[in-house]
C-alpha cells in the first residue's frame, strides 16, 4: 500500500531517446510535484501540477513535459534525452489544503 | 530567485549526542519551512514544519527553530541515534505552493 510509486526505479537509456516515467499515488490527494535531485544530492523543483494549473519551473528545458491522464497520476516525459539529464527524479504529492509533501521512491535515470 | 542553502555540508556525531542541522533562507516571504530526511536510496521523508508566526516547534527527538530576522532554520535531533544517519533537507514554501530546497548536510552518527 504504497502511498507514493514511481516506475521505473532505473532506467538506462541512450542519447537522443525519447522516455517516460510514471508515478501513481494513492493518497487522494490533488497536487502532484516532479523533482530532479543531481549528484551533489540537490533538489529542485520541476513540475507542479493540480487539476486546475501547471507551474513550470522556467529553468526546465521544454524536452520535459508532465502528463495527467486523471488526479492520480503524473507522468513525466523527457524527448531528445542528453547526458545531464542523468539523475534521480522524484515525485511528490500533497493535498493543497495541507502542506506536507509525500515523495516516491524515486528513479534513477542514466543516459549513456 | 529562492535560495535556501545549509552552512556545514557534512555533520558526524557521537551516538546519544545531540545534533544541530542549520539552514539559511533568502525569500523572507516565505512563510512555511519544513526538514527532510532522505535515507540512501529512498525519498525524502517529512520529519517536521514550522510556519512563520512561530519560532519553535517539537516534535519526537525533534526541534526546529526559526529565526526570521536573521532568516535562519535548525534542526534539532535529541540523543541521535544510528538510525538518524541520512541527509537532512530543509525547504521553504513559495507563495506559489512550490517548495524549494537546500543543498543538504549529511549527518554520520557514529556508534
Amino acid at each position: 500500500d504504497t502511498a507514493v510509486s514511481q516506475t521505473p526505479k532505473y532506467l538506462v537509456t541512450q542519447m537522443g531517446n525519447d522516455k517516460s516515467i510514471k508515478c501513481e499515488q494513492n493518497l487522494g490527494h490533488d497536487t502532484m510535484y516532479w523533482y530532479k535531485q543531481d549528484s551533489k544530492k540537490f533538489l529542485k523543483i520541476m513540475f507542479s501540477y493540480n487539476n486546475k494549473e501547471l507551474i513550470i519551473n522556467e529553468t526546465v528545458p521544454n524536452r520535459f513535459s508532465p502528463k495527467s491522464p486523471d488526479k492520480a497520476h503524473l507522468n513525466l516525459h523527457i524527448n531528445s534525452l542528453e547526458l545531464g539529464d542523468s539523475a534521480v527524479y522524484f515525485c511528490a504529492s500533497r493535498q493543497l489544503s495541507t502542506d506536507t509533501q509525500y515523495f516516491g521512491p524515486g528513479t534513477r535515470l542514466t543516459v549513456l | 530567485g529562492e535560495s535556501v542553502g545549509l552552512h556545514l555540508p557534512t555533520l558526524s556525531v557521537q551516538e546519544g549526542d545531540n545534533s544541530i542541522i542549520n539552514c539559511a533562507y533568502s525569500n523572507s516571504a516565505s512563510d512555511y519551512f519544513i526538514w527532510y530526511k532522505q535515507e540512501s536510496g529512498k525519498g525524502p521523508q517529512f520529519i517536521i514544519d514550522i510556519r512563520s508566526n512561530m519560532d519553535k516547534r517539537q516534535g519526537q527527538r525533534v526541534t526546529v527553530l526559526l529565526n526570521k530576522t536573521v532568516k535562519h532554520l535548525s534542526l534539532q535531533i535529541a540523543a541521535t541515534q544510528p538510525g538518524d544517519s541520512a541527509v537532512y533537507f530543509c525547504a521553504e514554501m513559495n507563495t506559489g505552493n512550490q517548495f524549494y530546497f537546500g543543498t543538504g548536510t549529511s549527518l554520520t552518527v557514529i556508534p
